[in-house]
């Protein structure tokens, strides 16, 4: 069966310090990948998809990068963190001929 | 761009009657995909129940049902036998299909009365 990791669970970062948040999947080949961001009392937004390693579609022009080295490896980064990045992440897949889509547990991230 | 709206932020039901969640869309799409999401607390996104849009027939998925009104973009979510682990935030989301990401409404709060 598939299972799609997500780490860390929750992050406290300083303004202007930079982001790693990692995404994997086991258990099915290249699928799709989505990063979204729940800001709190909110539903999620989409922030970046991806199709396949190096291919990277963004849907929201923002501090956020998002990168994709390995078929099974979706990761989110930012080189300056704002205050208003913080929120809760969720990664999600599907399979490469589309829906639905599953979630990771999600990161809680907070920025002082 | 596809909008998903959820009118009722808060929802509260006795445990054990039924309850329904509304949703509308809008989109120039013929083909697409509906979902309805849960949250709890733990702020994990189930996926609940899934529609096609070719589909003329609702699903069902055990005491979880939708009304699908193609016509009129409308697919609310009916839970029969309401049970204290339903209480959650539900989301309706709707996808283009292929690698099309969700676009989400704002999400409905569900309270179970024991």
């Amino acid at each position: 069966s598939q299972t799609i990791h997500q780490w860390p669970a929750t992050l406290v970062q300083p303004v202007g310090s930079p982001l790693s948040l990692e995404c994997t999947v086991e258990g099915t080949s290249n699928p799709n990948l989505y990063w979204y961001r729940q800001a709190a009392g909110r539903g999620l937004q989409l922030l970046f998809y991806s199709v396949g390693i190096g291919q990277i579609s963004s849907e929201v022009p923002q501090n956020l990068s998002a990168s994709r080295p390995q078929d099974r490896q979706f990761i989110l980064s930012s080189k300056k963190l704002l205050l208003s990045d913080s929120g809760f992440y969720l990664c999600a897949w599907s399979r490469s001929g589309g829906q639905p889509q599953h979630f990771g547990d999600g990161t809680r991230l907070s920025i002082l | 761009a596809q909008t998903v709206t959820q009118s009722q932020p808060e929802m509260s039901v006795q445990e054990a009657e039924t309850v329904t969640l509304s949703c509308t869309y809008d989109t120039s799409e013929s083909d697409y995909y509906l979902f309805w999401y849960k949250q709890p607390p733990s702020r994990q996104m189930i996926l609940v129940i899934r529609q096609e849009a070719y589909k003329q027939q609702n699903a069902t998925e055990n005491r979880f049902s939708v009304n699908f009104q193609k016509a009129a973009k409308s697919f609310s979510l009916k839970i029969s036998d309401s049970q204290l682990g339903d209480a959650a935030m539900y989301f309706c989301a709707y996808s283009g299909g292929g690698a099309d990401g969700l676009t989400f409404g704002k999400g409905t709060h569900l309270i179970i009365q024991p």
